[in-house]
């Protein structure tokens, strides 16, 4: 079964203390990427990867890391978390193909971390 | 890229059609428009796509106007598992690097 799963789903935590949120994917999909969802602002791109080790900043990099080490993984780090990143967080992945004929008819999302930072 | 224009809510009686729509007048001629709905907090789910004509499949119709600048999603038979957020996007083309969800609409199927 197509998956793609994160964890945590939920996690609370305290300002400054460092954090991953994994992200892995069953599907061989080259293009993964991170979103996260706040109310009233949609779903904006945080981070992307065409490839294992290509990662490219999406619309709200700052405050956030990724790596690509390998070709199913894609973490999301947060070095020193703060309140203002407090969200719902989404991983994405597509095959490289579709991703760059703009064809986003065959992206799968992940179920969602809630993030709560004190 | 294309910016698009849904109404923020969108309320729809058990078993009538559902007709969401979508203003996309920047568009360029080689973006699709997509749509994809998210149920509750969960990961959003593609719908359909389309580029010119009207597509259609075993969830939802999508009829693009002539002009592309704007287009509607049909659930021919709303249920109240429909009820969702419903986002029209248009696809970036050649990079295909970003992929911008606006607010979209809120479909509220009641009986």
């Amino acid at each position: 079964e197509a998956q793609v799963t994160q964890n945590p789903r939920y996690l609370i935590t305290v300002t400054g203390k460092k954090l991953t949120v994994t992200c892995s994917q069953n599907m061989n999909h080259e293009y993964m990427s991170w979103y996260r969802q706040d109310p009233g602002l949609g779903l904006r791109q945080i981070y992307y990867s065409m490839n294992v080790e290509v990662t490219d900043k999406g619309d709200v990099p700052e405050g956030y890391k990724v790596s690509r080490k390998e070709k199913r993984n894609f973490p999301l780090i947060l070095e020193s978390p703060s309140p203002n990143q407090t969200s719902l967080y989404f991983c994405a992945t597509m095959p490289l193909i579709l991703a760059l004929q703009g064809s986003y008819n065959e992206q799968f999302f992940g179920p969602g971390t809630r993030l709560t930072v004190l | 890229d294309a910016k698009t224009t849904q109404p923020p809510s969108m309320d729809c009686a058990e078993g009538r059609a559902a007709n969401l729509p979508c203003n996309h007048s920047t568009i360029s001629g080689n973006e699709y428009v997509y749509w994809y709905r998210q149920i509750h907090s969960q990961g959003p789910q593609y719908i359909i796509h389309g580029l010119k004509n009207n597509e259609t499949n075993e969830m939802a119709s999508l009829i693009i106007t002539e002009d592309r600048k704007s287009s509607t999603l049909i659930l021919p038979h709303a249920t109240l598992r429909d009820t969702a957020v419903y986002y029209c996007i248009v696809g970036v083309t050649g990079g295909g690097n970003k992929l911008t969800f606006g607010t979209g609409t809120q479909l509220k199927v009641e009986l």
